[in-house]
């Protein structure tokens, strides 16, 4: 079965740079969240997207943005980085506000 | 504030025996409760919910029970199995203004199983 898809897996970026995240939803979910998990911490809530329009925003900084694309793809604009943003970003996809399905993550590393 | 909370940082069980996954909660608001588990370097995988008009959900070996009075829920896996090792969360939705549910999550319980 077809799962929520993140590029990169990895990346490794310097302070001050930009970093764009890519989440390709399961086909015909109409919802995407983004959500950061920091070393030891649990997933908390950035923004979420239905029908490519933004729905909801969490604690995501300013120097972040997002969007959803005509194929329902996401993707996270990072702006600025800090040290403070090494994290592991994931995204998910529902259907209809059911079960959030997850994909792996992108680790970003800030040096 | 932590609205979802998992105060047990860890659990080992014996294969074959029951392992219990505790979770309360302080969000009146909240209407579905998820619980996912997690294996290093990967996402979240959703194993059960249980909408908060419901008091039980089994699925399997996974039983999800709900105390709405009590705020509690708690996950039952049994017989438990080695490959259950893993970090559980537990997770709660409320529907926002802006129409999506966002997951508010505990911060994890680590079950080991031993052989």
């Amino acid at each position: 079965a077809a799962g929520v898809i993140q590029s990169p897996r990895h990346l490794i970026k310097e302070k001050r740079e930009t970093a764009t995240l890519k989440c390709y939803p399961i086909p015909r979910h109409d919802t995407v969240y983004w959500y950061q998990q920091g070393p030891g911490q649990d997933p908390q809530f950035l923004i979420s997207f239905y029908e490519k329009m933004q729905s909801d925003k969490g604690s995501i900084p300013d120097r972040f943005s997002a969007q959803q694309f005509s194929d329902y793809h996401s993707e996270l604009n990072m702006s600025s980085l800090e040290l403070g943003d090494s994290a592991l970003y994931f995204c998910a996809s529902s259907l209809n506000y059911n079960e959030q399905f997850f994909g792996p993550g992108t680790r970003l590393t800030v040096l | 504030d932590q609205q979802v909370k998992q105060n047990s940082p860890s659990l080992s069980v014996q294969e074959g025996r029951i392992s219990i996954l505790n979770c309360d909660y302080t969000n009146s608001m909240f209407d579905y409760f998820l619980w996912y588990k997690k294996y290093p370097a990967e996402g979240p995988t959703f194993l059960i919910s249980i909408s908060s008009i419901k008091d039980k959900n089994e699925d399997g070996r996974f039983t999800v029970f709900l105390n709405k009075s009590a705020k509690h829920l708690s996950l039952h896996i049994v017989p438990s199995q080695p490959g259950d090792s893993a970090v559980y969360f537990c997770a709660a939705t409320a529907e926002t203004q802006g129409g999506s549910e966002k997951l508010v999550f505990g911060k994890g319980t680590k079950l080991t199983v031993n052989p």
